[in-house]
């Protein structure tokens, strides 16, 4: 399977706790995004890597949020003491790079990470 | 900043009837427009794009969309469902300017098929 992976897919936590998710994109993909799906609503953009670089964080991410990707492949979200608020299921997506400027590349989504805060 | 609306969280349909999934969007911009499904512990498969060729774009499963500007809507339809078409649909708008790699999602609608 070449698609975008996300481990683990389910995740129980105690509110207080860290926790660590991870995503490995399409291997010549060097753009990933992390997105939020809470019940009931379409996904929000989290945050964006272009290779390594973390070229933008939405208001969504907390200071309790850090996304990194260190050699510019796979990805990992760490949420610090969790809340019950962080419930919700975590997807990252990764694209081809953009030839032409302005041209679109499809998102590809991984199957994402259920997270559930107690 | 752009922005989708999708009238109807839940859509029940029999089987082989007209499915019609209605979108309408906010853009400053022409707008590129998306389709997105997810079914049950899935994440999102793309149905279908709009990006400013012709209006009336086709995408997989028998699904289609038209974008009519005049309306700002691009509602997607398949003439006759099928029980696998029960999933969560998504409309989605993609960013402009600097922001252009970032997909705005509606709420989504869930598409029940009665058999």
């Amino acid at each position: 399977d070449t698609g975008v992976s996300q481990d683990p897919r389910h995740k129980i936590t105690k509110r207080g706790q860290n926790v660590t998710f991870r995503c490995d994109p399409i291997s010549e993909h060097n753009r990933l995004y992390w997105y939020r799906q809470t019940l009931g609503q379409g996904p929000e953009f989290l945050t964006y890597f272009q290779n390594e670089a973390q070229l933008e964080k939405s208001r969504l991410l907390s200071d309790r949020f850090s996304a990194e990707r260190p050699k510019g492949s796979f990805s990992t979200l760490e949420i610090q003491r969790t809340e019950q608020g962080d419930s919700a299921m975590y997807l990252c997506a990764s694209s081809s790079p953009s030839g032409l400027a302005g041209a679109y590349n499809e998102q590809f989504f991984g199957p994402g990470t259920r997270l559930t805060v107690l | 900043a752009q922005s989708v609306t999708q009238l109807g969280s839940h859509v029940s349909v029999s089987e082989g009837a007209l499915v019609l999934l209605r979108c309408n969007y906010s853009s400053s911009v022409p707008p590129y427009l998306f389709w997105y499904v997810q079914y049950p512990n899935q994440g999102l498969q793309l149905l279908l794009k709009y990006t400013s060729a012709a209006t009336l774009v086709k995408g997989i499963n028998g699904f289609e969309a038209e974008f009519k500007k005049s309306e700002t809507s691009f509602h997607l339809t398949k003439p006759s469902a099928h029980m696998s078409d029960a999933a969560e649909y998504f409309c989605a708008v993609r960013g402009s300017g600097g922001s252009n790699y970032k997909l705005t999602f509606g709420k989504g609608t869930l598409l029940t098929v009665n058999p």
